[in-house]
């Protein structure tokens, strides 16, 4: 099972609203609404943000989006903050194998 | 608030075996799936299995089939992930997670450090 496609790396501008790409296959994201999105500052535990494509846990700012077309997740942060800067990993249920598969990861910078 | 504990770091040779515990204290351990995810130096998340509490049915990543095992003791609410004939690329930080549902990987263990060395 290949990982998910991200863009190794996104950046912004404070206040500027970027977005990441995670581009799957017929099999996991195109097939089922189980596509999460992860958080994770150096050193630190990885933190769950989007879950089944665009539901945030309690307590995520509202900041955080996500959204799917096709075989093609996003997730959206708005209002760019500093504390933003951070490894962003998406996650997908895989049908064929009945298994998780993350993406590559995408280092977010804010400038 | 659930919070899971993992145990601690350790150095092991290459073709050895190490075995990682995750216990969980505060909530119902048995409510969940618990999966498994590893992190090399500097490199992405990669999940490994997963297992249900109850009926203690692993099913585990291709990659690493024949080589781990995943089971859990309900009686002291931990599960663990044994993974064998190691090498270094192996060394990674390793983390249990409770499956909220569907990959959704809600809460997280402080990560355990395995070092495969000679």
């Amino acid at each position: 099972q290949s990982a998910l496609t991200q863009p190794a790396s996104v950046s912004g501008s404070p206040g500027q609203s970027i977005t990441i790409s995670c581009t799957g296959t017929s099999s996991d994201v195109a097939d089922y609404n189980y596509v999460s999105w992860y958080q994770q500052h150096p050193g630190k535990v990885p933190k769950l943000i989007i879950f089944d494509v665009s539901n945030r846990p309690s307590g995520v700012s509202q900041r955080f989006s996500g959204s799917k077309s096709g075989n093609t997740a996003s997730l959206t942060i708005s209002g760019l903050q500093a504390e933003d800067e951070a490894d962003y990993y998406c996650s997908s249920y895989t049908g064929s194998t009945s298994s998780y598969v993350f993406g590559s990861g995408t280092k977010v910078s804010v400038l | 608030q659930v919070q899971l504990v993992q145990s601690g770091a350790g150095v092991k040779k290459p073709g050895s075996s190490v075995k990682v515990s995750c216990t969980a204290s505060g909530g119902t351990f048995s409510s969940y799936d618990i999966s498994w995810v590893r992190q090399a130096p500097g490199q992405g998340l990669e999940w490994m299995g997963g297992i249900n509490p109850i009926f203690a049915t692993p099913k585990y990543a291709q990659k690493f089939q024949g080589r781990v095992t995943i089971t859990t003791d309900e009686s002291t609410s931990t599960a663990y992930m044994e993974l064998s004939s190691l090498r270094s690329e192996d060394t990674a930080v390793y983390y249990c997670a409770r499956d909220l549902k569907d990959a959704a990987l809600d809460v997280w263990g402080q990560g355990t450090t395995v070092t495969v060395s000679s």
